[in-house]
C-alpha cells in the first residue's frame, strides 16, 4: 500500500503559486520523498525529491517539515501546462535491486486561467 | 539525454493473439522497470530488472512475460490476454548505483485487448 495521503483535487489560479501537501507520518529514517507528475495519457515525470532537507530546482520546491511526516511541492507560478495529476511517493528502496515506487491515488491540480 | 523510448504507442490485440511490447533507454541505466496503469488509477508496479536479472516481480500472472536482452533494452510479451489486462504499459528506468535514484519513464503503450 501507498505510503501517502494527499487531496484527490486542487484548484489554482494561473500564475499563483501552486502548494500541493502529502502526509507520510509512517515514513522511515532512510526512506526519500519523490514528487512526479503524470499529464493526461503521458508517462510520469519527475520533480523532485528529498529526504529531509528542503530542496529547490528549476520546476519546484518541496518543503519536508522538520518530523519528516509531511511535505509540501509548490510550483511558484503555476501556467495551464501545469494541469496535471500530482504523486507525493515515499520510497522503498531493497539496496542494488531498484526502488519500488509505490504510487498513491495522487492530486489532480487544475491550473486555471 | 534522459529518454525511455517504447514501441508501439498503441496495440490491438485478440485474446488469442502473442505480441510484444519493446522498451529502450541509452543512458546506461542498469534497472529497468515494468508498471500497469489501468483508466484513473495510478501506476502499479509488474516486475524490475536489475543488472538483467529479474529482482522483483509483483506477482504478476504468467501470461505477462518479461525479458531483458541487454542492459538498453526490456520487453514484455504478452499471450493469452484477457479483456482486463487493457492499460497503459510503461516502462521506467534508473541508475541503480544511488539509493535515491530517480526513475525516468517512457511514454507508454496503451493496449486494447479485445
Amino acid at each position: 500500500d501507498a505510503k501517502t495521503t494527499q487531496p484527490p483535487s486542487m484548484d489554482c489560479a494561473e500564475g499563483r503559486a501552486a502548494n500541493l501537501p502529502c502526509n507520510h507520518s509512517t515514513i522511515s529514517g532512510n526512506e526519500y520523498v519523490y514528487w512526479y507528475r503524470q499529464i493526461h495519457s503521458q508517462g510520469p515525470q519527475y520533480i523532485i525529491h528529498g529526504l529531509k532537507n528542503n530542496e529547490t530546482n528549476e520546476m519546484a520546491s518541496l518543503i519536508i517539515t522538520e518530523d519528516r511526516k509531511s511535505s509540501t511541492l509548490i510550483l511558484p507560478h503555476a501556467t495551464l501546462r501545469d494541469t496535471a495529476v500530482y504523486y507525493c511517493i515515499v520510497r522503498e528502496t531493497p539496496y542494488n535491486q531498484g526502488g519500488k515506487l509505490i504510487f498513491g491515488q495522487g492530486t489532480e491540480l487544475s491550473v486555471k486561467p | 539525454d534522459t529518454e525511455v523510448t517504447q514501441t508501439p504507442k498503441h496495440l490491438v490485440m485478440g485474446m488469442t493473439n502473442k505480441k510484444s511490447l519493446k522498451c529502450e533507454q541509452h543512458m546506461g541505466h542498469r534497472a529497468m522497470y515494468w508498471y500497469k496503469q489501468k483508466a484513473k488509477k495510478p501506476p502499479e508496479l509488474m516486475f524490475v530488472y536489475s543488472y538483467e536479472k529479474l529482482s522483483i516481480n509483483e506477482s504478476v500472472p504468467s501470461r505477462f512475460s518479461p525479458e531483458c536482452p541487454n542492459s538498453s533494452l526490456l520487453n514484455l510479451h504478452l499471450h493469452a490476454l484477457q479483456p482486463e489486462d487493457s492499460a497503459l504499459y510503461l516502462c521506467a528506468s534508473s541508475p541503480l548505483y544511488l539509493l535515491q535514484e530517480t526513475q525516468y519513464f517512457g511514454p507508454g503503450t496503451r493496449l486494447l485487448v479485445l
